[in-house]
């Protein structure tokens, strides 16, 4: 079982649409919650940091339920601009922090 | 404030040779991650480097070293190549090792084995 796990995608939506991601992580020792977005060839880039009590910024809100080992990203209003990879990623406990990628579910806003 | 910056940008080599690719951590970081994302996959974590030592390591054969130096720019090194090791080559700096820390990405190298 793979450490991060995301629904590939694609995701195709119409402009203004909400969409939803999910992901589960399988180590529950994990301590810090990310999504990145990474446009095509090119590097992935922070989104937001994910908070037990949920946070937004904008028109995307994050979610982690720690119970369920389990982490949301909804983006409303989806913009052409927003069309991407979304990648869910978690901070490994141990002495490098390293971060663990899920694969990415690609996310394509259509006019 | 200069970003991370990696290079070469693209490079293609054949089974069996080695390579190293180069990163230029951002100003005021003190730690690099290398990663390996191969085609339609989320970048895996090869190995830190923090003030000059290896500080963790991935899942990746001894083929694969590092290196950091003074001014915390660094070095990835792969030797005895094989074609599974095609992939974008990431790396990744950020302020300190904690993993609190947002990691910025360099653009990456795009390895081709033939």
């Amino acid at each position: 079982r793979k450490e991060v796990e995301q629904d590939p995608g694609p995701f195709n939506v119409p402009e203004g649409a909400t969409v939803a991601f999910n992901c589960t992580y399988s180590n529950s020792a994990s301590q810090s919650f990310f999504w990145y977005r990474q446009d095509c060839r090119k590097e992935p880039k922070l989104l937001m940091s994910v908070y037990s009590s949920g946070n937004e910024d904008g028109r995307f809100t994050a979610q982690l339920n720690r119970a369920s080992q389990y982490i949301s990203l909804l983006i409303r209003d989806s913009k052409l601009s927003d069309s991407a990879t979304y990648l869910c990623v978690v901070n490994s406990p141990g002495s490098a922090r390293q971060l663990t990628f899920g694969s990415g579910t690609q996310l394509t806003v259509l006019p | 404030e200069t970003g991370v910056t990696q290079s070469p940008t693209h490079l293609i080599k054949t089974r069996g040779q080695q390579v190293t690719l180069r990163c230029s951590s951002q100003s005021g970081h003190n730690t690099v991650s290398w990663y390996q994302q191969a085609l339609g996959q989320g970048p895996q974590f090869i190995f830190q480097y923090y003030r000059e030592e290896e500080n963790g390591r991935g899942n990746f054969p001894p083929r694969f070293s590092g290196l950091q130096f003074p001014n915390y720019s660094s070095e990835l090194n792969v030797n005895a190549l094989e074609l599974d090791d095609s992939a974008l080559y990431l790396c990744a700096s950020s302020p300190g090792h904690q993993g609190t820390n947002e990691q910025f990405f360099g653009p990456g190298t795009r390895l081709t084995v033939l």
